[in-house]
């Protein structure tokens, strides 16, 4: 059982706009950056969102984030097939002292 | 470009000791502000976070995992290493290196697979 709870899949087609979220408590996402990683099959995790919301050189502004209170959003717009992959939100636990992922949600473009 | 490339046995026998090691180019270890982490991911199943060490060789680890787990660093070889005890099937999984800056992990090994069997 994650610390931080995402929904295991979501889908949509290609050219929409999809959100995955995530969840957690005070000791984690309400009071720590939230960043998000693209993991696709057989790679490793790529980070695509740090800070909440800002983007690493490279990644393109189809994908956003955003963090309300304990709870944070990944957004993609303009879906493609090559964005079939799992995603993960991470941030650190006060209470834990640990760094915790979320379970991932494995996004599917129809 | 920071590179970081996991080397290890692909293979430990139940009680006995994994030992991995995560090689850094493009980029000094001992450069202030960057911890060095080590993650896994058992079959099929999300990340799990392992811990990490700063080049001075602070160390926060997984509560979970503390007790048979040490990271270390070699800072004339820009490498850093796992040593994980009595392990068991369940710590087969594909172990990551990564480094971590501000509060996330910007830079990925491309991971190695680790089967404890006998």
């Amino acid at each position: 059982q994650s610390v931080l709870t995402q929904s295991p899949s979501v889908s949509a087609a290609p050219g929409q706009k999809v959100t995955i979220s995530c969840s957690g408590s005070s000791s984690n996402i309400g009071n720590n950056y939230v960043s998000w990683y693209r993991q696709l099959p057989g790679t490793a995790p790529k980070l695509l969102i740090y800070e909440n919301n800002e983007r690493p050189s490279g990644i393109p502004d189809r994908f956003s984030g955003s963090k309300s209170g304990t709870s944070a959003t990944l957004g993609i717009t303009g879906l493609q097939t090559g964005d079939e992959a799992d995603y993960y939100c991470g941030t650190w636990d006060s209470s834990l002292s640990s760094w915790v992922f979320g379970g991932g949600t494995k996004l599917t473009v129809l | 470009q920071v590179q970081l490339q996991e080397s290890g046995p692909g293979m430990v026998k139940p009680s006995q000791t994994l030992s991995l090691t995560c090689t850094v180019s493009g980029g000094s270890i001992s450069r202030g502000g960057y911890y060095w982490s080590w993650i896994r991911q058992h079959p099929g199943k999300g990340l799990e976070w392992i811990g990490y060490i700063y080049y001075r060789g602070r160390t926060y680890y997984n509560p979970s995992l503390k007790s048979r787990l040490a990271i270390s660093v070699d800072t004339s070889k820009n490498q850093f290493s796992l040593k994980l005890s009595s392990v068991t099937a369940a710590d087969t999984a594909v172990y990551y290196c990564a480094r971590y800056r501000g509060q996330q992990l910007d830079y990925w090994g491309q991971g190695t697979l680790v089967t404890v069997s006998s």
